[in-house]
């Protein structure tokens, strides 16, 4: 299995612009996780989803964040418009949603807000 | 309400020695404990995970936990590092069949040549 796979590994946009994150899950996992990491706060859950439905979005910051899952095989990660304080690795994993199922993560995309 | 306390943001060790990374967590209820490694530039990758029976843990490159129930702690340890251990250690929690993980600030471990 080639893992979970997230595109682009590097964001460099200018404020103001919208960011498109990418994220394909492990084939047969029913479950999806958004997480951010930050040298302050650490790794933080903005959503997560089980069959394509957002279960929690509570971590999400505000409502420049926005994140779909139109198929089990792809979800995204929209921030409309961009502020510097969101420049951090936004991390996508999965699991198989079993009691023992760990958390595969993606390698993450690391975004740079000027 | 679930939290986890990694107490030592960084942990200098030479290589060959032991090493210790200590976790506590809070919950009231039953709880599903793993450790997480992070090598520079890539995501997390599961190390190990208690979730019930034998409260001594193997996990992968040789690493082994403790789960201590009555002082909530979730203790990471390898007898011997090699360089190649250099790395961010997460410690995380999760209760039981609830999706929601909560990760730890993380602990870097730096193996001295």
């Amino acid at each position: 299995d080639a893992g979970v796979i997230q595109s682009p590994r590097h964001e460099v946009t200018e404020m103001g612009q919208e960011v498109t994150l990418r994220c394909k899950p492990i084939s047969g996992h029913d479950y999806l996780f958004w997480y951010r990491q930050t040298m302050m706060r650490g790794l933080e859950l903005l959503i997560y989803f089980n069959n394509n439905v957002p279960i929690d979005d509570s971590g999400m910051p505000e409502d420049r964040f926005s994140a779909k899952m139109p198929n089990a095989s792809f979800s995204t990660l929209k921030i409309q418009p961009s502020e510097p304080r969101d420049s951090a690795v936004y991390f996508c994993a999965s699991n198989g949603g079993g009691r023992d199922s760990p958390l595969h993560f993606g390698n993450g995309t690391r975004l740079t807000v000027t | 309400a679930q939290s986890v306390t990694q107490l030592d943001s960084q942990v200098p060790v030479f290589e060959e020695a032991p090493v210790e990374l200590r976790c506590n967590y809070s919950s009231s209820v039953s709880v599903y404990l793993f450790w997480y490694v992070q090598y520079p530039n890539q995501g997390l990758q599961l190390l190990l995970k208690y979730l019930s029976g034998s409260t001594l843990v193997k996990g992968i490159n040789g690493f082994e936990a403790e789960f201590n129930k009555s002082q909530t702690s979730f203790h990471l340890r390898k007898p011997s590092v090699h360089i190649s251990d250099t790395a961010e250690y997460f410690c995380a929690v999760n209760l039981g069949g609830y999706q929601k993980v909560t990760f730890g600030i993380g602990t870097k471990l730096q193996v001295i040549p």
